[in-house]
């Protein structure tokens, strides 16, 4: 149980498009979803929380009209990255929690998105 | 505001023998929860092993099992009988109660000698 999947596992864009990333909580329903950056052997950034039905909270340095968060069922969240530039490329990583399948203190990670922009 | 220390960036260990990976963290909370999370190679974030903080007793799963000080604000994680499939990066987090966020440490590359 408590399954979390990521589309695409790898994307490559030119400069000045957008990219969509999906995740989806497979068995369980995801009241919250987060959404982390991920630089080579680095740790992971928060970016922004998202609660089905509200607006995300973003971090603090986290530009909310360039990474759009969309939650908008239990079990699907978007992040869409507009106008992305080479600075974007990173690893983005989703994760999900809440429900009763699972524990709902416990955040359960997809397998993250490879984003490069050429 | 909260934070987790992973003081040593790598370590190494004999297959089939044990390894204790260490966590610190500073709070002012009673309530709350810590993790470790294993980050693989294929860079999958795997939930290896969860404490609640008002639980004396320390969390085991199968080979993992975790050294809980909470009056010292130390979470270790010892793996034992090191299998070649432990090697990953370990993180450990903190989750205040009532908060959703996690707050990691800065992580642990292990390796594991055959």
């Amino acid at each position: 149980g408590a399954v979390v999947s990521q589309h695409p596992s790898r994307v490559i864009c030119k400069s000045g498009t957008s990219v969509k990333i999906e995740c989806r909580s497979l068995d369980f329903q995801a009241t919250t979803m987060f959404w982390y950056r991920q630089f080579p052997k680095q740790s992971l950034m928060l970016m922004a929380t998202s609660n089905e039905g509200s607006k995300a909270t973003y971090e603090q340095g986290v530009e909310k009209d360039k990474f759009l968060i969309n939650h908008a069922s239990l079990t699907l969240s978007t992040l869409t990255v507009t106008s992305a530039h080479p600075e974007d490329s990173s690893f983005y990583i989703c994760s999900a929690s809440g429900g009763t399948r699972t524990r709902g203190d416990t955040q359960y990670f997809g397998p993250g998105t490879r984003l490069t922009v050429l | 505001a909260q934070t987790v220390t992973q003081s040593q960036p790598e370590m190494s260990v004999q297959e089939a023998e044990t390894v204790t990976l260490s966590c610190t963290y500073d709070t002012s909370e009673s309530d709350y929860y810590l993790f470790w999370y294993k980050q693989p190679p294929s860079r999958q974030m795997i939930l290896v092993i969860r404490q609640e903080a008002y639980k004396q007793q320390n969390a085991t799963e199968n080979r993992f099992s975790v050294n809980f000080q909470k009056a010292a604000k130390s979470f270790s994680l010892k793996i034992s009988d090191s299998q070649l499939g432990d090697a990953a990066m370990y993180f450990c987090a903190y989750r205040s109660e009532g908060a959703q966020k996690l707050v990691f440490g800065q992580g642990t590359r292990l390796t594991i000698n055959p």
